[in-house]
């Protein structure tokens, strides 16, 4: 398997702009997580989906953060309109099965706003 | 709330010597416990996992950690540092009735001395 699949894997955009970034999780998984990285708050969970539905966003920091999951095979977190604290690196995982917490991730996606 | 926490922020240890890196866990009843490891600029890959059964846990790498209930710990160690163990690591705790969601702790980063 290919593992978690993340693109773009860096992102440089201009503050204002919208973003998107793109997952595909491990085949056959029905668990899918975005994290954001950084080194002021470590790595913190945003959202979480089970079978293509949104179970938890109590992470998303605010509403310029929306995901999606339209399909088992993919998954997309947008910021609309970006801003330079949202600078970060951002991680999809994906997991298979109620009660296992083992989670596979991918590479992330290093987002820079300038 | 469960919480994990990682004292140290850093460690330094000469290549050769042994490592062990402290994990104490906040959480009510047994806990799923998982140790992460991220190489600079990569996605996070399981070292090991313990979910029940024997305390003492091995993993990949040559890495192994021990769940002690009475102290909430479950410290990660390994004998003999490679340089390539330096990296920044993660220990994690989830439960089933949280949907597969993973808490994790600060990480450790690891230097490893020549």
């Amino acid at each position: 398997d290919a593992g978690v699949i993340q693109s773009p894997r860096h992102e440089v955009t201009e503050m204002g702009q919208e973003v998107t970034l793109r997952c595909k999780p491990i085949s056959g998984h029905d668990y899918l997580f975005w994290y954001r990285q950084t080194m002021m708050r470590g790595l913190e969970l945003l959202i979480y989906f089970n079978n293509n539905v949104p179970i938890d966003d109590s992470g998303m920091p605010e509403d310029r953060f929306s995901a999606k999951m339209p399909n088992a095979s993919f998954s997309t977190l947008k910021i609309q309109p970006s801003e330079p604290r949202d600078s970060a690196v951002y991680f999809c995982a994906s997991s298979f099965g109620r009660g296992n917490n083992e989670q596979f991730f991918g590479p992330g996606t290093r987002l820079t706003v300038l | 709330a469960q919480s994990v926490t990682q004292p140290d922020i850093h460690i330094t240890v000469s290549e050769g010597a042994s490592l062990e890196l402290r994990c104490n866990y906040s959480y009510g009843a047994t806990p799923y416990l998982f140790w992460y490891v991220q190489s600079p600029g990569q996605g996070l890959q399981l070292l090991l996992k313990y979910f029940s059964g024997d305390t003492l846990v091995q993993g990949i790498k040559g890495f192994e950690a021990e769940f002690k209930r009475s102290q909430s710990s479950f410290n990660l160690r390994k004998p003999s540092v490679h340089w390539s163990d330096a990296a920044e690591y993660f220990c994690a705790v989830g439960k089933v009735a949280a949907g597969n969601k993973l808490t994790f702790g600060g990480g450790t980063r690891v230097l490893v001395k020549p």
